[in-house]
């Protein structure tokens, strides 16, 4: 298994541009998520999926949108990059069956540059 | 709505030293814990968790963690630390039911010096 890969590991964008930071995993997993992290501020939950076709929003969801058409993807898409949108972001996943163990299983991170 | 302060934003020690993490909560509703670890330049990794049961907890790389409902704290120690121990450390809680979502700390960065 691969785990959770995300694209691309390194991005720098200009104010205003916009792009979809790609997240899959091959575990079969019903849950996922996307964090970002900055310094000093630990992880802070962007947006998470329970399944195919539901989204939900975390703490921090303005400026960025998602979808789930597929269990092996969630795509993170920025929509207007602004420099606040500067952080490392990672992907996540957990399996949420029948006896769930809650362990989340994170990808590499990407990288953001906004200028 | 659930918090984590994790007490210590820098935690320097010498290698064999013994190590506490220190690790608070605040929720108002039943509990899961976690600590993970985050190397430099990589993604984060479970070390241990605490669901129910037995309230000290034993994880990867020898470290162990102790849950404490009255004090509501959820330490990290390892006896014996060495140099590839450095990475930062973070305490993380949800709720029971609450579709996985966690809350993490702020992160505690862990220096072993020889």
């Amino acid at each position: 298994n691969a785990g959770v890969t995300q694209t691309p590991k390194f991005q720098v964008l200009k104010t205003g541009q916009s792009m979809t930071l790609q997240c899959a995993q091959d575990m079969n997993h019903e849950y996922m998520s996307w964090y970002r992290q900055d310094p000093g501020m630990g992880l802070r939950l962007i947006h998470y999926s329970v399944g195919a076709g539901i989204t939900d929003q975390g703490e921090v969801p303005n400026g960025y949108n998602v979808s789930r058409s597929t269990t092996e993807d969630f795509p993170l898409r920025l929509l207007s990059a602004a420099p606040s949108q500067t952080s490392v972001y990672f992907c996540a996943s957990s399996y949420s069956g029948a006896v769930p163990n809650y362990e989340q299983y994170f990808g590499p991170g990407t990288r953001l540059t906004v200028t | 709505a659930q918090s984590v302060t994790q007490l210590d934003s820098q935690v320097p020690v010498f290698e064999e030293a013994p190590v506490e993490l220190r690790c608070n909560y605040s929720s108002s509703v039943s509990v899961y814990l976690f600590w993970y670890v985050q190397y430099p330049n990589q993604g984060l990794q479970l070390l241990l968790k605490y669901l129910s049961g037995s309230t000290l907890v034993k994880g990867i790389n020898g470290f162990e963690a102790e849950f404490n409902k009255s004090q509501t704290s959820f330490h990290l120690r390892k006896p014996s630390v060495h140099i590839s121990d450095t990475a930062e450390y973070f305490c993380a809680v949800t709720l029971k039911g609450s579709n996985y979502k966690l809350t993490f700390g702020k992160g505690t960065l862990l220096t072993v010096n020889p």
